[in-house]
C-alpha cells in the first residue's frame, strides 16, 4: 500500500484479555519499530526489527508485551492479560534503510482502552 | 538520560502570526534532533530534522537550527497558516543509538482565521 496500515484502528478490551495489533509497513521497508503513547504524552519506544530480526525489545514495559515479524514485513504486537495501564495509542512505524536517520513512515496507531 | 522538553500548549494564533515552538534537549553525545507534525486524523509525519549542530532544517516554510550551545531547536514559522493546525513533537536520536527516538510531549497549535 501508499502507507504504514494498522489494525485495528480501535480496540476496547476488558481487563485480563489478550489483545493483537497488526501492523502492515511500506512494502520493502526493513526497518519496523513500534511506539506506545499515552495520552498527552510523547511516543515511548518499545520495540524495533530490522527484517525479521528484533535487534531491540528494550522499551517493552513487561513480559505481557510481545512482538513478532516473523517473514520480514508484516509485525504483530500482543499483550496479554491487558492492564488499565496499557490504555495508550500503539504506533508503527516502518523505515526502508536500516542506517541511521533513514525517514520513518508512521501508521495512524491502534487506539487500546481497557476497561 | 537524553530527553526533550517542549513548550506546553495549546498556542493559539490567528493567520499570518509569526510562531515559535521552543525545543531544548539534554543529551550525552551528539543526537540528531527532528521535528514531527500530527495533522488531525493522521499519522505523525517528519516536518524536518537537523543531524549536526549549525545544521538548519526547513520544509513548508517552517525552519529550526541546531543549537549545540544552548541545546536548542526551536520550530521557527514566518506567517502560519488555518492548515498549520497540528500537533507539533520534538524528538532526538542519540548518537549511540539512532534507531530510538526520544519525545517531547507535544505542542497543539491552532490557527484561526
Amino acid at each position: 500500500g501508499a502507507g504504514v496500515s494498522q489494525s485495528p484502528r480501535y480496540k476496547v478490551a476488558k481487563r485480563g484479555q489478550d489483545v493483537a495489533l497488526r501492523c502492515d509497513p511500506i512494502s520493502g521497508h526493513v526497518s519496523l519499530f513500534w511506539y506506545q503513547q499515552a495520552l498527552g504524552q510523547g511516543p515511548e519506544f518499545l520495540t524495533y526489527f530490522q527484517n525479521e530480526a528484533q535487534l531491540d525489545k528494550s522499551g517493552l514495559p513487561s513480559d505481557r508485551f510481545f512482538a513478532e515479524r516473523p517473514e520480514g514485513s508484516v509485525s504483530t504486537l500482543k499483550i496479554q492479560r491487558t492492564q488499565q495501564e496499557d490504555s495508550a495509542v500503539y504506533l508503527c512505524a516502518s523505515s526502508l534503510e536500516a542506517q541511521n536517520n533513514s525517514p520513518l513512515h508512521f501508521g495512524n496507531g491502534t487506539r487500546l482502552t481497557v476497561t | 538520560g537524553d530527553s526533550v522538553t517542549q513548550m506546553e500548549g495549546p498556542v493559539t494564533l490567528s493567520e499570518e502570526a509569526f510562531l515559535t515552538i521552543n525545543c531544548t534537549y539534554t543529551a550525552t553525545g551528539y543526537p540528531s534532533l527532528f521535528w514531527y507534525v500530527q495533522y488531525p486524523g493522521e499519522g505523525l509525519q517528519l516536518l524536518l530534522k537537523a543531524t549536526k549542530a549549525d545544521d538548519k532544517g526547513s520544509n513548508k516554510g517552517f525552519e529550526a537550527t541546531y543549537r549545540k550551545e544552548t541545546t536548542s531547536f526551536h520550530l521557527e514559522k514566518g506567517s502560519v497558516q488555518v492548515s498549520d493546525s497540528a500537533v507539533y513533537f520534538c524528538a532526538l536520536s542519540d548518537a549511540g543509538n539512532n534507531r530510538k527516538l526520544i519525545w517531547g510531549l507535544g505542542t497543539s497549535l491552532a490557527v484561526n482565521p
